[in-house]
């Protein structure tokens, strides 16, 4: 158990700009979630995954944010045409499909700055 | 809609003393609680959780929490405070009533700071 990798683990763009973030979760984790956290604030739900299939987005995840899971194992989040809200880290966790009650695993996240 | 309420932007506690960090819950049906730390430039860890059963869950590091249903609280604590204890602590719950039962809401964040 390697734990939940995310790279980078800093990005800093200009506003306009794409970016795209990697996420590789725990191996035997069939879930996986994008998560976003701004400074003072607990993180908030963007999206999961189980295996490949994208089974829910959030209202927070507008037009210019994608996310895919196309093997099954890891996963990536682009925003494109970066804003200065934008600023934040976002998280990725990975658990088991085996029931609600399987805790998440998070990475360490990747701290996005806008200038 | 479910939601999680911590009240105290930060804790500060002596090394040695106990500890209570308070979150509290609104959710339409039967809730799982989960309890998370973040240390600076980290992701969270995982501390302990609250499905069914005992009403006081033990957890990792010392800590132990406990669900009161008619409060519907669901207060983390440590009988003893360690320096190394301080950071972010997040309540968080996932509503089974709800049909995306997958997602967790996570509360605003408690900092707890254990002075030597």
């Amino acid at each position: 158990d390697t734990g939940v990798s995310q790279n980078p683990r800093h990005k800093i763009t200009k506003r306009g700009q794409n970016v795209t973030f990697r996420c590789d979760p725990i191996s035997e984790h069939n879930r996986l979630y994008w998560y976003r956290q701004t400074l003072g604030q607990g993180p908030e739900f963007l999206t999961y995954f189980q295996n490949e299939a994208q089974l829910e987005k959030s209202r927070l995840l507008s037009d210019r944010f994608s996310a895919e899971r196309p093997k099954g194992s890891f996963s990536t989040l682009e925003i494109q045409r970066t804003e200065q809200g934008d600023s934040a880290m976002y998280l990725c966790a990975s658990s088991l499909s085996q029931g609600p009650n399987q805790p998440q695993h998070f990475g360490d996240g990747t701290r996005l700055s806008i200038l | 809609a479910q939601s999680v309420a911590q009240p105290e932007d930060q804790v500060n506690v002596a090394e040695g003393n106990p500890l209570t960090v308070k979150c509290t819950y609104s959710v339409s049906g039967n809730p799982y609680l989960f309890w998370y730390v973040q240390y600076p430039n980290r992701g969270l860890q995982f501390l302990l959780k609250y499905i069914t059963g005992d009403n006081l869950v033990k957890g990792s590091y010392g800590f132990e929490a406990e669900f009161n249903k008619s409060q519907t609280s669901f207060h983390l604590k440590k009988p003893s405070a360690l320096v190394s204890d301080s950071a972010l602590y997040f309540c968080a719950v996932r509503d089974l009533s709800d049909s995306s039962a997958s997602k967790i809401i996570f509360g605003s964040g408690t900092r707890l700071s254990i002075r030597p």
